[in-house]
């Protein structure tokens, strides 16, 4: 089975701070993406990357980065958390090219304080 | 840049009843996929079905069905013989068929089944 399993399940910062979230997945996808999800507003696409050292930026990237220097692991970074960015964080990820089948991690509730 | 539209925000079906789940999506391409995805409290994703546009058939998953009306662009999904266990957040989702395309989803639909 595939396995995409983000390091945190609930996570507590203070404004100001710089946060990682981490995302690994074990089937050699070419393909990685970061959702935000909230309340009323679905999943909106933060950022993808379609293979190592390359990022695409998504419908909402403001405030955040991203780094993938390997295949496995695919990182949203912020820079300096605010309240706004408090939010459930789902990775996801896929094999590549017109490939549709999308393999989600369980998710990073993050409160920013 | 597509759009997918679920403009029932929250609904509730009787434990065994029939319940249909609306999404509308818009785009200019020809060629692409539709899904459907469940979000238990677990807040795991869950793929319930999906549809290729170059398909007529709607697509079946044992008790689940779409309603797939291309020229319209909806893409409804129906539950039979709701169970309790269908309770969760349901996602309508678009991808184009191109290479490493990202997966636009719409703002779900809330399903409650009550006993």
């Amino acid at each position: 089975d595939v396995k995409v399993t983000q390091s945190s399940r609930y996570l507590v910062k203070r404004t100001g701070e710089k946060v990682f979230l981490e995302c690994v997945q074990d089937m050699d996808h070419e393909n990685m993406f970061w959702y935000r999800q909230d309340p009323g507003l679905g999943l909106r696409l933060i950022y993808f990357s379609y293979d190592v050292k390359m990022k695409e930026k998504g419908d909402i990237p403001e405030g955040y980065s991203v780094s993938r220097e390997k295949k496995e692991r695919f990182s949203l970074i912020l820079e300096s958390a605010s309240t706004n960015q408090t939010s459930m964080y789902l990775c996801a990820s896929r094999w590549g090219g017109a490939n549709e089948k999308l393999f989600f991690g369980s998710g990073t509730q993050l409160s920013v304080l | 840049a597509q759009t997918v539209t679920q403009s029932q925000p929250e609904m509730s079906v009787q434990e065994a009843e029939t319940v249909t789940l609306s999404c509308t999506y818009d785009t200019s391409e020809s060629n692409y996929y539709l899904f459907w995805y469940k979000q238990p409290p677990s807040r795991q994703m869950i793929l319930v079905i999906r549809q290729e546009a170059y398909k007529q058939q709607n697509a079946t998953e044992n008790r689940f069905s779409v309603n797939f009306q291309k020229a319209a662009k909806s893409f409804s999904l129906k539950i039979s013989d709701s169970q309790l266990g269908d309770t969760a957040m349901y996602f309508c989702a678009f991808m184009k068929r191109a290479g490493n395309t990202p997966l636009v989803f719409g703002k779900g639909t809330r399903l409650s089944v009550i006993a």
